[in-house]
């Protein structure tokens, strides 16, 4: 069964910085491209940025590029997303979402979800 | 980037079928198969309900299909239930280099 198992968030002041991490079972980790996706309270789905399975190619929205950056350590089947300089529009649940094998822009599993809080 | 446009609302009572809309540009959705449609559930994690334009996942009702015509996408959802009641999300792959993904806005399915 796939899991996946975000942690990390919390209340962090603008400006801060916070690491979530994936946990990811169930499925050959290194094989799968891996995404973040957020949404902030009571809003839409917005893509994040995108890691492909080994973690040589990224890509961004260009609202967090230059502030996110995603990593994946495969022996350890998990996923990263460091959160610098953040401002008070990246308050939202972050997901962490496994690509499909075939076209990996189709998100076929979600985590539950972690929220980051930046408020002063 | 902007988002897909789609509906803030739709509604329909119990039986009936609806479609929800889903507008992009010739750099996503008319440019590319690569769309998707997710159900959320309020407090829920988002579930894929279609992908490649009209595919369902394995354990997806077949009241749930999709289309494309041109710029804009569809979903229709046949015989609605009130389990069907919930947010709804399309998808597509982006041209743009600033993006992979790009989501539509989202649509409040309410089953009268």
């Amino acid at each position: 069964e796939v899991q996946l198992v975000e942690s990390g968030g919390g209340l962090v002041q603008p400006g801060g910085s916070l690491r979530l991490s994936c946990a990811a079972s169930g499925f050959t980790f290194t094989s799968y491209w891996m995404h973040w996706v957020r949404q902030a309270p009571g809003k839409g789905l917005v893509w994040v940025s995108r890691t492909n399975g080994d973690g040589s190619s990224t890509n961004y929205a260009d609202s967090v590029k230059g502030r996110f950056t995603i990593s994946r350590d495969n022996a350890k089947n998990t996923l990263y997303l460091q959160l610098n300089s953040l401002r008070a529009e990246d308050t939202a649940v972050y997901y962490c979402a496994k690509a499909q094998w075939l076209v990996p822009y189709y998100f076929d599993y979600w985590g539950q979800g972690t929220l980051v809080t930046v408020s002063s | 980037q902007s988002a897909l446009t789609q509906p803030a609302s739709v509604s329909g009572s119990p039986g009936q079928s609806i479609t929800i809309s889903c507008t992009g540009t010739s750099s996503d959705v008319g440019g590319y198969n690569y769309v998707s449609w997710y159900q959320q559930h309020p407090g829920k994690v988002p579930k894929l309900m279609i992908y490649d334009v009209s595919n369902r996942p394995s354990g997806v009702s077949n009241r749930f299909s999709g289309s494309k015509s041109g710029n804009t996408a569809s979903l229709t959802i046949s015989g609605l239930q009130a389990e069907d009641e919930a947010d709804y999300y399309c998808s597509s792959y982006t041209s743009s280099i600033i993006l992979d993904v790009v989501f539509g806005g989202g649509t409040k399915l309410t089953v009268l």
